[in-house]
């Protein structure tokens, strides 16, 4: 079965603020860890990645955190824009496999 | 200059048709994917082919069979189109198919079975 992600819930932010999207994950051996955001309409863009080595990975207004002990990722963005608005899916993978397991998504709405 | 690109974006047909969606990719990529997205979102992969060689083939049913005549396309050719076929179907690409890589989506084809 599938070992990442949530249900699709939907994150409300309010514009300017930060905003943090969580991940959970159940394989210990995934070792590779990718952000994506999917707008309306398009095809799922990488944001940001982070290697099992390390717990913190920094971006142009996005930071992923990687805590392996809880099994858990998070994205943060910071000083949300309305440009923000999306879907947003974890995915993971590890050396063993070869393909990347997508978890399903939390959809980013930003307040005006 | 896009880099993946896939046709139709979008294909309207009745139950029992057989039809194509078509994927080429300009980067220089090895690997190449076909993923299915359903209604509530969720990505799941069904093929990939590295240098036309068919690496996964995820449990998809017979009447899907992809093609890739070169590295730079792979084609998906779906026989007998069911209701249950309905969804997003999103082509992709990779450098080299290692496991630590990102993934380069094309736009997707909407698929709607009637």
């Amino acid at each position: 079965g599938e070992s990442v992600g949530l249900h699709l819930p939907t994150l409300s932010v309010q514009e300017g603020d930060n905003s943090i999207i969580n991940c959970a994950y159940s394989n210990s051996a995934s070792d590779y860890f990718i952000w994506y955001k999917q707008e309306s309409g398009k095809g799922p863009q990488f944001i940001i990645d982070i290697r099992s080595n390390m717990d913190k990975r920094q971006g142009q207004r996005v930071t992923v955190l990687l805590n392996k002990t809880v099994k858990h990722l998070s994205l943060q963005i910071a000083a949300t824009q309305p440009g923000d608005s999306a879907v947003y899916f974890c995915a993971e993978n590890n050396d063993r496999d070869d393909k990347i397991i997508f978890g399903k998504g939390t959809r980013l709405h930003i307040l005006p | 200059d896009t880099a993946v690109s896939q046709t139709p974006k979008y294909l309207v047909t009745q139950m029992g048709n057989d039809k194509s969606i078509k994927c080429e990719q300009n980067l220089g990529h090895d690997t190449m994917y076909w993923y299915k997205q359903d209604s509530k979102k969720f990505l799941k992969i069904m093929f990939s082919y590295n240098n036309k060689e068919l690496i996964i083939n995820e449990t998809v049913p017979n009447r899907f069979s992809p093609k890739s005549p070169d590295k730079a396309h792979l084609n998906l050719h779906i026989n007998s189109l069911e209701l249950g076929d309905s969804a997003v179907y999103f082509c992709a690409s990779s450098p080299i198919g290692a496991a630590n890589e990102k993934l380069f989506f094309g736009s997707g084809t909407q698929l709607s079975v009637l």
